[in-house]
């Protein structure tokens, strides 16, 4: 039983435009939410996270929204860049830090 | 670079067969959790190691064993290998008061 699902499963995005990806999870034990950036043979890196008490984290270009109540949250991506081509994980972890990811999605940016 | 470490990088098996994978933390950190990552799919959680105990167990067979060493570091050991468990293996680091884990390159096994 998949404990977060991740959706679209791919996007294409113009240089300049926005990516959203959007994440929902179930249990209510989680309580710290990274998003993680993985190139084809690397591992997964730590892109950003946020806590279920704030509702939006923005570091640089992206930016995390948290709905507790909806058990949603979302990553965007702002200004998108051809580096920015990658795969993306959601994920939730417990106060142990185990991760729960969610299936991935695939950012293609063209030029 | 997240400074966790991992060999080897490729690792080619056959059904049946033992293998063993290597993880070195970053260092001062003293969590290592192990993921198995197949092709096109999110990694899932096989077990968590801290001083030397295991802390947590996914949803995967006794197959699948591990230990940690004094020096933080751990290896992954899965025996009878089957055609299914053909994947990257992640192993990632972290400090047991932070949820931050920092992820290796991965060991890519294939087995046939």
């Amino acid at each position: 039983q998949q404990q977060v699902k991740q959706s679209p499963q791919s996007l294409i995005v113009q240089k300049g435009g926005i990516s959203i990806i959007n994440c929902a999870y179930e249990n209510t034990a989680f309580d710290y939410f990274p998003w993680y950036q993985q190139f084809p043979g690397k591992g997964p890196a730590l892109l950003i996270a946020i806590r279920p008490d704030v509702s939006e984290k923005k570091e640089g270009r992206f930016t995390i929204s948290f709905n507790k109540s909806a058990k949603q949250f979302s990553l965007h991506i702002m200004d998108s860049q051809p580096g920015d081509s990658a795969t993306y994980f959601c994920a939730a972890a417990d106060s142990w830090g185990k991760l729960q990811f969610g299936a991935g999605t695939q950012v293609v940016v063209t030029p | 670079e997240t400074g966790v470490t991992q060999s080897p990088t490729h690792l080619i098996k056959t059904r049946g067969q033992q293998v063993t994978l290597r993880c070195s933390s970053q260092s001062g950190h003293n969590t290592v959790s192990w993921y198995q990552q197949a092709l096109g799919q999110g990694p899932q959680f096989i077990f968590q190691y801290y001083r030397e105990e295991e802390n947590g167990r996914g949803n995967f067979p006794p197959r699948f064993s591990g230990l940690q060493f004094p020096n933080y570091s751990s290896e992954l050991n899965v025996n009878a290998l089957e055609l299914d468990d053909s994947a990257l293996y992640l192993c990632a680091s972290s400090l047991r008061t932070e949820e931050t884990q920092y992820f290796g390159p991965g060991t890519r096994l294939l087995v046939l």
